[in-house]
């Protein structure tokens, strides 16, 4: 049973258009995160929730909007997709809240979006 | 602010060779420093950690030592195999920032 599992694994998208990513964990964690890493494999923290609350939310165009509904499940929306958000987004858990210093995440396998 | 720094790869060695992946950080504090390992098409997993200055993180036979003193986090192995392949992050708790990734190849 997958700890951490995102969907879609792929997504191909025309420019402009409105995808969601879904992301759920089943370990019980309070915080949750979204990443995005790019084709040099650099890996950007965009997001974080703590239990439903937002508590990091980095220079990310306001076109990404994170959405939690619990705290096991944490969705990323994207409006007007544009060529540059083309990229891998990882969503993450962990137990402690991101800021404490000695948190352990748990990533998701990825999911690779192609903005075309 | 807050930063990780590891030296760039791609990294090639032979198998049974000894392995270095360099890492400094900058911080504020004494956060906890972590290596994730990220193998092809799937998400990065915690390789090895240490919580303070002077712990030795170890795991699958990687090491690693928290140095204060000269602000460096080296992950090292003494003899690698093909299945090491993989890309190796650097990274830095509290805020969570990860150095930029570091590939590493293991030919037979």
């Amino acid at each position: 049973d997958t700890a951490v599992s995102q969907t879609p694994k792929y997504l191909v998208t025309q420019m402009g258009n409105d995808k969601s990513i879904k992301c759920e964990q089943n370990l019980g964690h309070d915080t949750m995160y979204w990443y995005k890493q790019d084709s040099k494999k650099f890996l950007k923290i965009m997001f974080s929730y703590n239990n439903k609350e937002l508590i990091i939310n980095e220079t990310v165009p306001n076109r990404f909007s994170p959405k939690s509904p619990d705290k096991a499940h944490l969705n990323l929306h994207i409006n007007s997709l544009e060529l540059g958000d083309s990229a891998v987004y990882f969503c993450a858990s962990s137990q402690v809240q991101g800021g404490k210093g000695n948190e352990k995440l748990f990533f998701g396998s990825g999911t690779q979006l192609s903005v075309l | 602010g807050n930063s990780v720094t590891q030296m760039e790869g791609p990294v090639t060695l032979s198998e049974e060779a000894f392995l270095t992946i360099n890492c400094t950080y900058t911080a504020t504090g004494y956060p906890s420093l972590f290596w994730y390992v990220q193998y092809p098409g799937e998400g990065l997993q915690l390789l090895l950690k240490a919580t303070k200055a002077d712990d030795k993180g170890s795991n699958k036979g990687f090491e690693a030592t928290y140095r204060k003193e000269t602000t460096s986090f080296h992950l090292e192995k003494g003899s690698v195999q093909v299945s090491d392949s993989a890309v190796y992050f650097c990274a830095l708790g509290g805020k969570l920032i990860f150095g930029q990734g570091t590939e590493l190849s293991v030919k037979p």
